[in-house]
């Protein structure tokens, strides 16, 4: 079966912009959770969701957000980009929320890196 | 929060084994993780252990958990350059939660 799709795979912008990030779940996954990935910092959880609704959230900047679509389908967007906003944007999808009985193993994309100059 | 804590890097022989360290403090954790990066990749599981298990082992791979220290380890026996990658533990509360990734580099 098809994994974990992002688009865009890279992608340069510069400070002050904004961008969008896209991320097709495995086809009966109904979770979503958004990771940054940067040198020395690991995967910083940036949120999850479920059935359409935002169920957890990082310590990220309200200028991260996200959604979530009927088909499962999300989207991440930053606005006003910062330098330090470059990094890896990961997204896993899962069949049940973060902390549901039983295994639940997540399954990555391969990642959008966003470069902000 | 949670907080899952690993070394940096990690340096063997090729044929050696390798031991990547885990530390957590969630100790409500009922499963914990290890993920594997390859470059240019994203997570690939690796496997996991449920808490009350003190070890499982999986061909080459070994994870031993001591639950009363929140220690949790992956031993790769015979390791090989193709094992070289970035190795990150994780565990679930209320979200997922994963350490700052060991990159193990094999020395051919």
């Amino acid at each position: 079966k098809a994994g974990v799709t992002q688009t865009p795979r890279y992608l340069i912008k510069t400070r002050g912009q904004q961008v969008t990030l896209s991320c097709s779940p495995i086809s009966g996954h109904r979770s979503v959770s958004w990771y940054q990935q940067t040198p020395g910092q690991g995967l910083q959880f940036l949120f999850e969701y479920f059935s359409e609704t935002q169920r957890n959230k990082g310590n990220f900047p309200g200028r991260f957000s996200g959604r979530q679509f009927s088909n499962s389908r999300s989207e991440m967007n930053v606005s006003t980009l910062e330098l330090g906003d470059s990094a890896l944007y990961l997204c896993a999808s899962s069949l049940e929320l973060a902390g549901a009985s039983g295994a639940n193993v997540l399954t990555f994309g391969a990642g959008s890196r966003l470069t902000v100059l | 929060g949670e907080d899952v804590e690993q070394s940096l890097f990690l340096s063997v022989r090729e044929g050696d084994s390798s031991v990547i360290n885990c530390t957590y403090t969630d100790s409500s954790s009922t499963y914990l993780y290890w993920y594997k990066q390859e470059p240019g990749a994203g997570l690939q599981l690796l496997t996991y252990i449920f808490s009350n298990m003190d070890m499982k082992q999986d061909q080459r791979l070994t994870v031993l958990l001591n639950k009363k220290d929140k220690h949790l380890s992956l031993r790769i026996a015979d390791t090989q350059t193709g094992d070289s990658a970035i190795y990150f533990c994780g565990n679930t509360g209320n979200q997922f939660y994963f350490g700052t990734g060991t990159s193990l580099t094999v020395i051919p």
